[in-house]
């Protein structure tokens, strides 16, 4: 069945870097795969879709790759801020395009000022 | 427009008990999820429906069923818990389609005594 991996160690940055998180993913290469963001005591929100055919995704500071050459997806950060701080997931369909999602576990980012 | 709503927020029960976990939508969705949420591994997918009258088990449903009479409510229940059923429980709606953005709730956090 098909496994994501997102570095469970949280990612330090200073102010004004640029953040870089990683998913990984273990079977066949999704449709698409999207990004989102949670907050201490919220739900996750929906940042980003990236399909198999597109190489990049850009919005605003935010820029996702997708290379399913390596069964992985970049996801960064420009001009990092403090707000920018929380745990950010990737998911993809668990089988094929039924729109039912796996979620990896999450990469915590903290900004640092 | 409020979203996806659940409720309650929070919630104690002892083993053994049953109980409901709520979730509505005002979107006019036609897909609704369930996750729920643990430490350090991600969110795991519970049941899943494609518009009312029409269910399916996600990942780990063993222990929770669901109903989806209207397209508003989707409903889980658990019906004797046990305390591996502690966690953060999230709702998602979208729209019809294997790769539409997910809208969650902010969550029920159970605890199982």
């Amino acid at each position: 069945s098909q496994k994501i991996e997102q570095n469970s160690e949280a990612l330090n940055i200073q102010e004004g870097k640029t953040a870089t998180l990683t998913c990984n993913y273990t079977n066949y290469s999704p449709a698409y795969l999207q990004w989102y963001r949670q907050d201490p005591g919220r739900g996750p929100v929906f940042l980003l879709l990236i399909r198999e055919n597109e190489k990049e995704k850009r919005k605003e500071r935010l820029k996702v790759t997708f290379d399913t050459t390596l069964k992985q997806s970049l996801f960064h950060i420009t001009a990092s801020q403090p707000a920018d701080s929380a745990t950010y997931l990737c998911a993809l369909d668990m089988s094929g395009n039924t729109g039912k999602l796996i979620f990896g576990q999450g990469t915590t980012l903290q900004v640092k000022p | 427009n409020a979203g996806v709503t659940q409720t309650p927020k929070f919630q104690v029960l002892k083993t053994g008990q049953s109980m409901t976990l709520q979730c509505a939508q005002d979107m006019n969705h036609e897909y609704m999820s369930w996750y729920r949420q643990d430490p350090g591994m991600g969110l795991r997918l519970i049941h899943y429906s494609v518009g009312a009258g029409i269910t399916d088990q996600g990942e780990v449903p063993n222990g929770y069923n669901v109903s989806r009479s209207t397209t508003e409510d989707f409903p889980l229940r658990l019906l004797s818990a046990a305390p591996s059923q502690t966690s953060v429980y999230f709702c998602a709606s979208s729209t019809q389609g294997a790769n539409q953005p997910q809208h969650f709730g902010d969550g029920t956090r159970l605890s199982i005594l």
